[in-house]
């Protein structure tokens, strides 16, 4: 079973609009951590956000914040005041605290495209 | 400045050729991990360190070998019992499992073709 679903494959948003880019999970571990990265076209992973399995509060950084609904397992990212820049492949990611190497799990991505 | 160099960014291997990439970190890290990315895909697991000499097999670690004799240091070999490695291949590391959920930082990245 998929660990990390990511049902957007792309997405298209206006420049200064907001878009929110879907994630659900699935883990059956009391203790995990949340994270997004976006891969530009050169291919590196930036780290973007972290939310943590027992934090009381969404987490925010800067334009990007993680609506975070634990009932119902998923880790959607809105990303405020698109820019340009922010076109890329976006990743939800997960670390559980069961195995040995407590490795981020990937989804598939999602394509976001900013509309000038 | 800290990070994770990946090197070469391109690799081209013939048919039969074992080759070898290179990932180093500056960041003090105790655990690396070695992902590989196919076009539209996420990233899978390839093998994964969580201390100098030692390192265990990911989801699909048939084809490569990695090593660990130095903390800085995780390179991976492409061998020639890896049947598909056109890829884009993606080193990461991050503080060990007694740090908590902390982000794993990531290397530029090597894109592999076979000719």
């Amino acid at each position: 079973a998929q660990k990390i679903t990511q049902t957007q494959p792309g997405m298209f948003v206006q420049e200064k609009e907001a878009v929110t880019l879907d994630c659900t999970y699935d883990t059956s571990d009391p203790s995990y951590g949340l994270f997004w990265y976006k891969q530009p076209s050169s291919g590196e992973m930036i780290f973007l956000i972290y939310q943590g399995s027992y934090d009381q509060q969404n987490a925010t950084e800067g334009r990007y914040s993680l609506n975070f609904q634990k009932a119902r397992k998923s880790a959607n990212l809105v990303i405020s005041a698109s820019q340009l820049g922010d076109s890329a492949m976006y990743f939800c990611a997960m670390r559980e605290a069961t195995g040995s190497a407590r490795q981020l799990t990937f989804g598939s991505g999602t394509q976001l495209t900013v509309l000038p | 400045d800290g990070g994770i160099t990946q090197s070469p960014k391109y690799l081209f291997r013939k048919e039969g050729q074992n080759v070898t990439l290179s990932c180093e970190q500056n960041l003090n890290h105790d655990a690396m991990y070695w992902y590989r990315q196919d076009p539209g895909q996420g990233l899978r697991l390839i093998y994964y360190s969580q201390i100098v000499n030692d390192f265990q097999k990911g989801d699909i670690a048939e084809g490569y070998s990695v090593s660990r004799e130095k903390k800085e240091s995780f390179p991976l070999t492409v061998t020639s019992a890896q049947k598909n490695p056109t890829a884009f291949y993606l080193c990461a590391s991050s503080r060990g499992i007694r740090a908590g959920y902390t982000e794993a930082f990531f290397g530029q990245g090597t894109r592999l073709t076979v000719v």
